[in-house]
């Protein structure tokens, strides 16, 4: 049980574009999903907190004109890279925790999203 | 903030030796805690966890040991094997926060297990 797909796994593109990555809990619903991105060698670093309907929250530093957050329902979140530039390129991974009481403090991780832009 | 630029601690064992990873957190209100396996080019794995009114926890060939006094977390691998060989992060929260769960993970801990 608890297991959270992440969509694509790798992808690459043209500096300017925008990319949209999803995550969706399979077989549960998600209280509240959350996005990291990982630099080689480093910890996650939270990007932002994301309720189902409503508006995502984001970390300090985190431009949120920059990583668009979509929490349409209980099982799916996007999160959206708008005009990529290669200093965007890294590894995105979110997570989803459980409805209910100590298991939302859990975290279930979706295997997580390569972004080299060229 | 992040420790950019800073590498991560390393780990070397052989295999079916035991292993003890190490985490220092750094709020004392935290009261929940969870370790974390990431494998290469993956997302994180559930390990175990422990709440804070807890010193000991065993699972599979993993014990989580928890000393709020110096705020300090270990997990212990049993007879590691192979297959052990990652990346270990622990991570701290706090149950009744109005942070919806948020975690705040640990440096990590490159653990090699070799044959």
């Amino acid at each position: 049980g608890a297991v959270v797909s992440q969509h694509p796994s790798w992808v690459i593109c043209k500096s300017g574009t925008s990319v949209k990555i999803e995550c969706r809990s399979l077989d549960f619903q998600a209280t509240t999903m959350f996005w990291y991105r990982q630099f080689p060698k480093q910890s996650l670093m939270l990007m932002a907190t994301s309720n189902e309907g409503s508006k995502a929250t984001y970390e300090q530093g985190v431009e949120k004109d920059k990583f668009l957050i979509n929490h349409a329902s209980l099982t799916l979140s996007t999160l959206t890279v708008t005009s990529a530039h290669p200093e965007d390129s890294s590894f995105y991974i979110c997570s989803a925790s459980l409805r209910g009481s100590i298991a939302k403090n859990i975290q279930y991780f979706g295997a997580g999203t390569r972004l080299s832009v060229l | 903030g992040e420790s950019v630029g800073l590498h991560l601690p390393t780990l070397s064992v052989q295999e079916g030796d035991n292993s003890i990873i190490n985490c220092a957190y750094s709020n004392s209100a935290s009261d929940y805690f969870i370790w974390y396996k990431q494998e290469s080019g993956k997302g994180p794995q559930f390990i175990i966890d422990i709440r804070s009114n807890m010193d000991k926890r065993q699972g599979q060939r993993v014990t989580v040991l928890l000393n709020k006094t110096v705020k300090h977390l270990s997990l212990q691998i049993a007879a590691t094997q192979p297959g052990d060989s990652a990346v270990y992060f622990c991570a701290e929260n706090m149950i009744g926060g109005t942070s919806y769960g948020k975690l705040t993970f640990g440096q990590g801990t490159i653990l090699t297990v070799h044959p």
